[in-house]
């Protein structure tokens, strides 16, 4: 069975500073998929940034980048410059690759709150 | 193109009575997914659905919970005889047949049950 784990529950930092949100998983797959979300307080769900298990290079869009290190399960997503709009609620979440199912596991998320 | 369309976004029932909760997907999207969300929690997979198949039901509660996605309209997640631990925001999600790792989420239906 797969598992997501968010450390974090919750984080402060200042405006243009940048972030790292903690994200590790357990899976016995071989061939899995890692998503962050973003949930602000109006409650959609908004999809980040996507990194596959195969893939050699870590996954960047604008200022969102996930450090990924396979050997020690980990997941992070990295914002850059900060901004008081990024304050919302962060999921990491992970599919397994089996039958076509892309069904998603979530954790159990860090509210991040930007400070001016 | 519109995103995934999710109505009503709020919904309130009472004990005993039915939750009807509708998903259009995006267009061209053959795959939807549905997930609950606890206050304070984390989105938990509820089930998975193909045009007119459920591929995968296994986060879906035996009892009372339903859920199809006809050939033409609109995929149904149907709860009867809600309870107030039914109450919770539930999230609709599709991808298209060839990126299922895309999965694009509607904007969720808040569920109260009073």
């Amino acid at each position: 069975a797969q598992k997501i784990t968010q450390t974090q529950p919750g984080m402060f930092v200042q405006e243009k500073e940048a972030v790292t949100l903690d994200c590790t998983y357990d899976t016995s797959d071989p061939s899995y998929g890692l998503f962050w979300y973003k949930q602000p307080s109006s409650g959609e769900m908004i999809f980040l940034i996507y990194q596959g298990s195969y893939d050699q290079q870590n996954a960047t869009e604008g200022r969102y980048s996930l450090n990924f290190q396979k050997a020690r399960k980990s997941a992070n997503l990295v914002i850059s410059a900060s901004q008081l709009g990024d304050s919302a609620m962060y999921f990491c979440a992970m599919s397994e690759e089996s039958f076509g199912n892309e069904k998603l596991t979530f954790g159990t998320g860090t509210r991040l709150t930007i400070i001016p | 193109n519109a995103g995934v369309m999710q109505n009503p976004r709020h919904l309130v029932r009472r004990r005993g009575q039915e939750a009807r909760l509708r998903c259009s997907p995006m267009k061209g999207h053959s795959h939807v997914y549905w997930y609950r969300q606890l206050p304070e929690e984390g989105l938990k997979f509820m089930v998975y659905l193909q045009k007119e198949n459920i591929i995968d039901e296994s986060g879906m509660p035996k009892e009372r919970f339903s859920a199809e996605f006809p050939k033409e309209g609109p995929s149904i997640l149907r709860i009867q005889q809600v309870v107030r631990g039914d109450s919770a925001a539930y999230f609709c999600a599709s991808s298209p047949e060839y990126l299922q790792e895309t999965q694009y989420f509607g904007p969720g239906t808040r569920l109260l049950v009073l």
